[in-house]
């Protein structure tokens, strides 16, 4: 079985540009998260949908940053514009509609200069 | 919010040895408790999960524990081997469905 997917592996911008990240989850899972892993920290949720809809956004900085996932499978976070503050690995997480075991996938690392 | 502690931030063992990492947590309604490991470069696995309804589950040489009355739940790595070293992160749910709130992560390092 295929596990998560996400493009790109790695991202350098400057501040202030903007830059997306794309994530295609586990076939069949209904929930997909998108966290994001600061340096040396654990992984922090930033959203989380349930097929197309939004469950909880409560965490993701919503005058910069915006995800939609409008098939209900593949995800695209997008930050505009990206601060210095916004360098990190980002996550992308997938279950089962109903279930709390998450997969992750490889991760963006993002820099921003 | 749910808030969750992990000691110690870095551990190193003998190969053979065993490893113990501890995690507290504050929100008395969560009630799964997933540890992952990530090696780097790469995304956390998933490698034993607990729920709260169970004291204890083991895995080969790996085993969780879990007291829900003192709100703490232990990683126990026995045997250990060189490719164990990574960092290992526990988690909770949250109160706003199956989101997990993660410790800070313990970097484990296993000697030959």
């Amino acid at each position: 079985e295929a596990g998560v997917a996400q493009s790109p592996r790695y991202k350098i911008i400057e501040k202030r540009q903007s830059v997306a990240f794309w994530c295609n989850p586990i076939s069949g899972h209904a929930t997909l998260y998108w966290y994001q892993q600061i340096l040396g920290q654990g992984p922090k949720l930033l959203i989380q949908f349930q097929n197309n809809g939004v469950v909880d956004d409560s965490q993701l900085p919503k005058d910069r940053f915006s995800a939609e996932r409008l098939k209900g499978v593949d995800s695209t976070l997008k930050i505009q514009p990206a601060k210095l503050e916004d360098s990190a690995v980002y996550l992308c997480a997938s279950s089962l509609a109903g279930t709390d075991t998450q997969y992750f996938g490889p991760g963006t690392r993002l820099t921003v200069l | 919010g749910e808030n969750v502690e992990q000691h110690p931030s870095t551990l190193s063992v003998q190969e053979g040895d065993s490893a113990v990492i501890k995690c507290t947590y504050s929100d008395s309604a969560s009630n799964y408790f997933p540890w992952y490991k990530q090696e780097l470069g790469k995304g956390p696995q998933l490698i034993i999960d607990i729920r709260s309804n169970v004291g204890e589950k083991k895995d080969q040489r790996i085993a969780v524990t879990l007291n829900k009355t003192a709100k703490h739940f232990s990683l126990h790595i026995t045997e250990t081997q060189p490719e164990d070293s990574a960092v290992y992160f526990c988690a909770a749910t949250s109160n706003s469905g199956y989101a997990l709130n993660f410790g800070k992560g313990t970097s484990l390092l296993v000697t030959p």
